[in-house]
Order: C-alpha cells, then structure tokens, then sequence
C-alpha cells in the first residue's frame, strides 16, 4: 500500500475528447508529480506542482494541464486527446526537493 | 539533454541465478540516482545513491554507484520468481526539484 491513491484506473476515450485524472498523495507530501508511462518504456516527467504552483515541466504540450489543491491532492487535464496519449499516467508524491517520490498505481488511458 | 540508460533490455534467469543490471547516465548537476521496481503499476522504491563507492544493500539486493564513471548497478542475488519485473533507474538533477529522468528498465523474468 503506497499511500498515493489514482483514479480512475482505467478509462477508454476518442480522439478530441478531453479527461481528468486525479491523484490524493500521500499523508505529510507537499508534492506531487505526473508521469506518462507508454508501453515498453520508462515513465517521462509530465510536470510537478507545489505550494499549488506548477514548479517544472517535461515536453509535453499545453494541453496538458494540471492543479494542486490545498490538501496537496491534484488533477492532471489533457485537452484535444490524440491516439498517442494512450498510456499509463503516474501520479507520485514526496516532500519538495527529496528525490524518493512514491507512485500511485496509475490510470490507464486508451485513447480510440 | 539528460539521458539514462539500461543494459540489457530484458534477461532471462532461472531460481537461485546472480543478476546484475546496469544504468549509466548523463545529466547535468547530478543530485542522486535512484532504483525503483515495477511489478503491475506503481514503482516501488528500492535504493536512492547520493555518494560515489558506497554499497547500498537491502536483503538480496544490492546497488552501487560510480560517479566518475556516471554509472550504477543493481545486483541480485539467489533470484526469486517473485523478483521478476521491471527494474527502472532514474536521475534527478539538482535544478529540478523533484523531477526524475528514467531509463527504460530492464525487464527480468525468472524462472523455476
């Protein structure tokens, strides 16, 4: 048990709609990060927040967006969803500037 | 760019065999390297390394790194089925906060 909570788990959408994962860290992180993890490779950094501010971004478009709520949980949005978004999204929590993140079990977006 | 990468890809061993995975890395203001073990969804932590030469152990597990070298290993030893999985290897670097930059894990399987 990670103590970092996702939902869904999974999901099935078409191309253009749009979707929000959520993530409830876990007790005492200020921190949360989003992965996108396709298949066959490593997770890739999405973007972090802190202190409810997004604090770092990978490559990744400004349709994906994001929150950090004042009890430190979080919502990754994608907008204009296209077939290779499909992947596994990890949310992970961990105090700000400690590398040890702790991960989620994902939620799995299929995109058609 | 920061970059990390894993050798082999995938191995197969049987019960009882000694593994060793490697990770080298390239990253600009190197803050720790970190090993993490993805059975299904979530990763799981096994070792962060901040310190050239010092032996990190955890049962059967055991990591190292090197950095002059800019490398890590992971060695297990008297493999298990159930360490079969994904072993990612990642980077943070100091300007990032949280962020991690992964490898593409070796998948091992071991059979009985």
């Amino acid at each position: 048990e990670t103590g970092v909570t996702q939902s869904p788990t999974h999901l099935i959408k078409t191309r253009g709609q749009q979707v929000t994962l959520r993530c409830s860290s876990q007790s005492g992180h200020n921190t949360v990060s989003w992965y996108q993890q396709a298949l066959g490779q490593g997770p890739q950094f999405i973007f972090q927040y802190y202190r409810e501010e997004e604090n770092g971004r990978g490559n990744f478009p400004p349709r994906f967006s994001g929150l950090q709520f004042p009890n430190y949980s979080s919502e990754l949005n994608v907008n204009a969803l296209e077939l290779d978004d499909s992947a596994l999204y990890l949310c992970a929590s961990s105090f700000w500037r400690q590398g040890e993140l702790f991960f989620g079990e994902g939620s799995r977006l299929t995109v058609l | 760019e920061d970059k990390v990468v894993q050798s082999p890809l995938s191995l197969v061993v049987h019960e009882g065999d000694t593994v060793t995975l490697n990770c080298s890395y390239e990253v600009t203001n190197f803050r720790s390297l970190l090993w993490y073990k993805q059975e299904k969804k979530a990763p799981t932590f096994l070792f962060m390394l901040t310190s050239s030469g010092i032996e990190k152990k955890s049962g059967r597990l055991s990591s190292i790194l090197d950095k002059k070298e800019l490398f890590s290993i992971l060695n297990i030893t008297a493999t298990q089925t159930g360490d079969s999985a994904v072993y990612l290897c990642a980077v943070e670097a100091r300007e990032y906060g949280n962020k991690l930059v992964f490898g593409a894990g070796t998948i091992l399987r071991v059979k009985s």
